[in-house]
């Protein structure tokens, strides 16, 4: 069955450095890839989404990387500030499964002034 | 627009009681979706449905739960008889329906089951 990994550790970084994310998937290919951002108590909220044919997908400071042959999405965050702390989800589509989206266990930032 | 509206929005009760969930979608959006959050497992989908019928309910843990979605714009989830392992967030989402395309999340409902 397909798998979804991303680092359950919290990622601590210094506010103005670039966050990097990571995303890791197994056992199928994704027509697409989404990212969320969770705040506590919040539903998730979408971010961006990146198809299989695009290798990069820029918006604001946010920027995400689709490599199928790694099999991985990265999630950079450039000039990080503590508003950026919340916990970041990735998301694919069930294989076979029309709009059914899985998500990754998510992995929380935690960005310090 | 106010967005994916759920109630209530924490919920307890005790083991053996009925509990009901209820969402109210995004006018003019066709797919919804109920997930459940745990620390342990994460984000889960139960079921989904589109235009208001259900097209995957794989993810239902057991027969105790149940989802209706009588119309566009109204959607419940039950647990008769709740336990305590169903302590969670549970979350409805709704989306325009095709493929590609983003969820839009309500709130959440925090369930303890005592």
């Amino acid at each position: 069955s397909q798998k979804i990994e991303q680092n359950s550790e919290a990622l601590n970084i210094q506010e103005g450095k670039t966050a990097t994310l990571t995303c890791n998937y197994t056992n199928y290919s994704p027509a697409y890839l989404q990212w969320y951002r969770q705040d506590p108590g919040r539903g998730p909220v979408f971010l961006l989404l990146i198809r299989e044919n695009e290798k990069e997908k820029r918006k604001e400071r946010l920027k995400v990387t689709f490599d199928t042959t790694l099999k991985q999405s990265l999630f950079h965050i450039t000039a990080s500030q503590p508003a950026d702390s919340a916990t970041y989800l990735c998301a694919l589509p069930a294989w076979g499964g029309y709009n059914k989206l899985i998500f990754g266990a998510g992995t929380r930032l935690a960005v310090h002034p | 627009d106010a967005g994916v509206i759920q109630s209530p929005r924490h919920e307890v009760t005790e083991m053996g009681q009925e509990v009901t969930l209820r969402c109210k979608p995004i006018s003019g959006h066709n797919s919804l979706f109920w997930y459940r959050q745990t620390m342990m497992r994460g984000l889960e989908l139960l079921i989904y449905f589109n235009n208001n019928v259900p097209i995957d309910d794989s993810g239902m843990p057991e027969d105790r739960f149940s989802a209706k979605m009588p119309n566009a714009s109204f959607s419940t989830l039950k647990i008769q008889p709740s336990e305590p392992r169903d302590s969670a967030v549970y979350f409805c989402a709704s989306s325009l329906g095709g493929t590609n395309e983003k969820l839009f999340f309500g709130s959440g409902t925090q369930l303890s089951v005592l």
